[in-house]
């Protein structure tokens, strides 16, 4: 299957600062998504991007796909930004499609 | 709304005790996953189903059961021969088609008293 590793794995931001995640997969794929998870567990969907580039807000995301890595862009980051970023793609093998996802950025944002 | 309803939010259960989780989705997805999440980790694949009456193991299935008899409802049920069933449990759907993009349950935190 399909290997999604994802950077850094801990990120402590100063309230104002930008950070750049990275997440890098294994092979070719058609679909990215970018996740953020509250405090409360709950897996919020950010960006939905298999390739390109979109913007929602303070966040923007990045896919190359012919790269095989994607981006995520926070800027100028508040305390709510806290939490893990997942990204997770979703490849077809054996007529289904299985998720796989990376062990996650945990951001903490400090005032 | 379409969305995906997982519940209960918390449940205990008591040792040697079967407990059901339960996940209903209203997007007309095909494809639903469950998956469990430790304190500080990430997800693991328990169980994930792509079309009614069919469903396959994932990484982590042992002491866990599932069933799919509507495209809408996809329950685990963690039996007592999961011996460590404390965790975070979230529930996805993902659509066949051009655009897989998944979404999820809230979760359910069940824990062992």
């Amino acid at each position: 299957g399909i290997q999604v590793e994802q950077s850094p794995p801990d990120l402590i931001l100063q309230e104002g600062a930008n950070s750049t995640l990275r997440c890098n997969f294994s092979d070719s794929v058609n679909n990215l998504q970018w996740f953020h998870q509250n405090p409360w567990g709950q897996l919020i969907n950010l960006f939905y991007i298999p390739s390109g580039t979109k913007q929602n807000g303070r966040l923007s995301a990045t896919t190359v796909a012919t790269e095989r890595y994607s981006l995520l862009y926070i800027s100028s980051s508040q305390t709510t930004d806290s939490g893990v970023y997942f990204c997770a793609v979703a490849y077809s093998g054996a007529g289904s499609y299985q998720l796989t996802f990376g062990k996650g950025t945990k951001l903490s944002v400090i005032p | 709304d379409g969305g995906i309803t997982q519940s209960p939010k918390y449940l205990f259960r008591k040792e040697g005790q079967n407990v059901t989780l339960s996940c209903e989705q209203n997007l007309n997805h095909d494809a639903m996953y469950w998956y469990r999440q430790d304190p500080g980790q990430g997800l693991r694949l328990i169980y994930y189903s792509q079309i009614v009456n069919d469903f396959q193991k994932g990484d982590i299935a042992e002491g866990y059961s599932v069933s799919r008899e509507k495209k809408e409802s996809f329950p685990l049920t963690v039996t007592s021969a999961q011996k460590n069933p404390t965790a975070f449990y979230l529930c996805a759907s993902l659509p066949r088609g051009r655009v897989p993009e998944a979404f999820f349950g809230q979760g359910t935190r069940l824990t062992v008293v």
